[in-house]
């Protein structure tokens, strides 16, 4: 079993709606938490990281965090054709050793 | 991909040979990590280093290895290609008291 967790969908949403992206990790020690997009033939660009429980909002994108459930989410509104790609959830386990484990990912398509 | 680059972009090898593949950031950053991508696998850590002379095995360590002779470069190095490593690896970098990360461009390894 992977660390960390996501459905790998895809994931299809019309375009004005919400997408809701969902990651659960294993290790009780991860402390931070990080979603990524990721386009088809490039690297992973960071959207958002969030450390407390509770919601993280930048813009259309929301984080949301319950380490009680061990359980992380990602939320976009009005998603966008433009939106649609592979979206990676990642888990750090802070202090000497920083590492930080990735999911395998949601691909998300959201049609015009 | 500002700050990380990755070299060579493609290379294509012969089971046994050997070859170091070169990551270089200019970011200052403290964690750099080597990660391969598989389809449908996601990002699987292969080693990681929190800082300059400390190295760590991820995931999936088995037939690699790293140096970080300094904090800008971080190398992986295949000492006996196998087809089972043909992949598409990352390098990427983090410094989480300012939540920045970065991934380089990607190399494109195949093993023949």
């Amino acid at each position: 079993q992977k660390e960390v967790e996501q459905n790998s969908g895809p994931l299809s949403v019309p375009e004005g709606a919400i997408a809701s992206l969902n990651c659960t990790y294993s290790d009780r020690g991860s402390q931070s938490f990080f979603w990524y997009r990721q386009y088809s033939g490039k690297s992973p660009e960071l959207i958002m990281s969030i450390y407390s429980n509770g919601d993280k909002e930048d813009g259309r994108f929301t984080a949301q965090l319950n380490k009680a459930s061990q359980y992380v989410s990602l939320l976009i509104r009005d998603s966008q054709p433009s939106d649609s790609a592979t979206y990676l959830c990642a888990a750090l386990r802070p202090g000497a050793t920083n590492k930080l484990i990735f999911g395998t990912g949601t691909l998300l398509a959201v049609q015009p | 991909n500002a700050g990380v680059t990755q070299t060579p972009k493609f290379q294509v090898l012969k089971t046994g040979q050997s070859m170091t593949l070169q990551c270089a950031q200019d970011m200052n950053h403290n964690s750099m990590y080597w990660y391969r991508q598989d389809p449908g696998m996601g990002l699987r850590l292969i080693y990681y280093s929190a800082s300059e002379g400390t190295t760590d095995k991820g995931e999936v360590p088995n037939g690699y290895n790293v140096s970080r002779l300094n904090k800008r470069e971080f190398s992986l190095r295949l000492e006996s290609a196998a087809p089972s490593q043909t992949s598409v690896y990352f390098c990427a970098t983090l410094l989480l008291s300012s939540d920045e990360q970065f991934f380089g461009p990607g190399t494109r390894l195949t093993v023949l």
